[in-house]
């Protein structure tokens, strides 16, 4: 079974609209954190946003956001105000356990494109 | 800002040929993991390490495939004979096992070709 699960493989939206990429997960630890990445043609993978599976609030930094919904198992990363800068691909990704050091199960990603 | 420093950023080389793509983590960090990324199977884990020593590598073919951590500025993986179904962007990642909710760094890659 996947454990990573996004389900848009492009997406578009207009310059200074918000946006949600999907994602849900699959496991049966009680601990462990969520991760998104931002991938841009030049190839760079880029941390963005992290959600522990504790947190009582959802992650923000600055216009990205997660919304963390454990009951579904669904960590959906907004975008507000989207940038032409933003296009690129857009990865969800899980670490099980409580250690920062555990590897990480990526998703297949979701290509996101910023028009005028 | 602090970097994962891969090299070489490219490499094509014949198919029976060696390959050892290099990745110094950033200073200080204690897990070391190398992944690759291909369009048909996306990003793939082969193997991480902590402290240098290796917790897994169940992802790598075990018959061609090599990774080592010489010292702690040091991640070396080796491809011995590469094959054309080895060409991808190989990623070098580093993290501190005592920093859960930071994010791994990612190297800008090494981008193999095998003709």
């Amino acid at each position: 079974a996947q454990k990573i699960t996004q389900t848009q493989p492009g997406m578009f939206v207009q310059e200074k609209e918000a946006v949600t990429l999907d994602c849900t997960y699959d496991t049966s630890d009680p601990s462990y954190g969520l991760f998104w990445y931002k991938q841009p043609s030049s190839g760079e993978m880029i941390f963005l946003i992290y959600q522990g599976s504790y947190d009582q609030q959802n992650a923000t930094e600055g216009r990205y956001s997660l919304n963390f919904q454990k009951a579904r198992k669904s960590a959906n990363l907004v975008i507000s105000a989207s940038q032409l800068g933003d296009s690129a691909m857009y990865f969800c990704a899980m670490r099980e356990g409580l250690g920062g050091g555990n590897k990480l199960t990526f998703g297949t990603g979701t290509q996101l494109k910023v028009e005028l | 800002d602090a970097r994962v420093t891969q090299t070489p950023r490219d490499k094509v080389t014949e198919m029976g040929q060696e390959v050892t793509m290099r990745c110094q983590p950033i200073l200080g960090h204690n897990t070391v993991f190398w992944y690759r990324q291909t369009m048909m199977q996306g990003l793939e884990l082969l193997a991480y390490f902590r402290n240098r020593a290796p917790l897994d590598d169940s992802g790598m073919p075990k018959d061609r495939f090599s990774a080592e951590m010489p010292d702690a500025t040091l991640a070396t993986l080796k491809i011995q004979p590469s094959e054309p179904r080895d060409s991808a962007v190989y990623f070098c990642a580093s993290g501190l096992y005592e920093r859960p909710n930071y994010g791994y760094t990612f190297g800008s890659g090494t981008r193999l070709t095998v003709v």
